[in-house]
């Protein structure tokens, strides 16, 4: 099964308020990364936590290694906020792997 | 930030065509890495290099062979494209494994 597992798949929230994105692991993994991907394709670097919680003005991650799970909590969202968020991790084997991303449409 | 830089953006090919893509890193980095992109599958990794003359199998390897000539230059080649490989193509660097990853913008690759 898939290591990285994305919820929810999609998301529409109105410009304002704000939710939570989780990635779950199905093995320990040594380290954590948040993009988000913009109408144009890019992958935009949002954090990267090897523990515990970072905050970037609306964007907020937490990453529990020891229960396996990271989350990104966006608050007061806005319409440039819309786009694919994708977590991805660090096995133990050098390898990243992404989650299948959850599609966020962030609505006026 | 690292700055990695793709080519083409942009590339249309025939089935059984031979197809390079090329990427550039300019932060020094370790480790570069070759992603796809599909509807359904998120990003997966084809191959990845921990440096100048190293190859590691990623989790789609098949139909694909990569090259890392430099610390610099990494490319992934396809010899006898096929439709399957139609994609958005991402390359990627990091200075070490588990560290922070930064990609570049992209290659959209059709195989007609």
């Amino acid at each position: 099964g898939d290591q990285v597992e994305q919820s929810p798949s999609a998301l529409s929230l109105h410009e304002g308020t704000g939710s939570a994105l989780r990635c779950n692991f199905t093995t320990t993994m040594r380290a954590v990364q948040w993009f988000q991907q913009n109408s144009r394709g890019s992958l935009i670097n949002l954090f990267y936590l090897a523990s515990g919680t970072k905050e970037n003005g609306r964007l907020k991650s937490t990453f529990n290694s020891k229960e396996s799970y990271s989350t990104l909590h966006i608050r007061d969202a806005q319409l440039e906020d819309s786009g694919t968020y994708f977590c991805a991790a660090d096995t133990n084997a050098y390898k990243v792997i992404f989650g299948k991303g959850t599609h966020l449409h962030v609505l006026p | 930030e690292a700055a990695v830089t793709q080519s083409p953006r942009n590339k249309v090919t025939v089935t059984g065509g031979n197809v390079t893509l090329s990427c550039r890193q300019t932060n020094s980095h370790n480790y570069m890495y070759w992603y796809r992109q599909d509807t359904g599958h998120g990003l997966r990794l084809i191959h990845y290099s921990y440096g100048a003359g190293n190859l590691q199998i990623g989790d789609v390897p098949d139909g694909y062979k990569a090259t890392r000539t430099t610390q610099e230059d990494f490319f992934l080649l396809l010899e006898l494209a096929s439709p399957s490989q139609t994609s958005l193509y991402f390359c990627a660097s990091s200075e070490e494994g588990g560290t922070e990853v930064f990609f570049g913008k992209g290659t959209r690759l059709t195989v007609v």
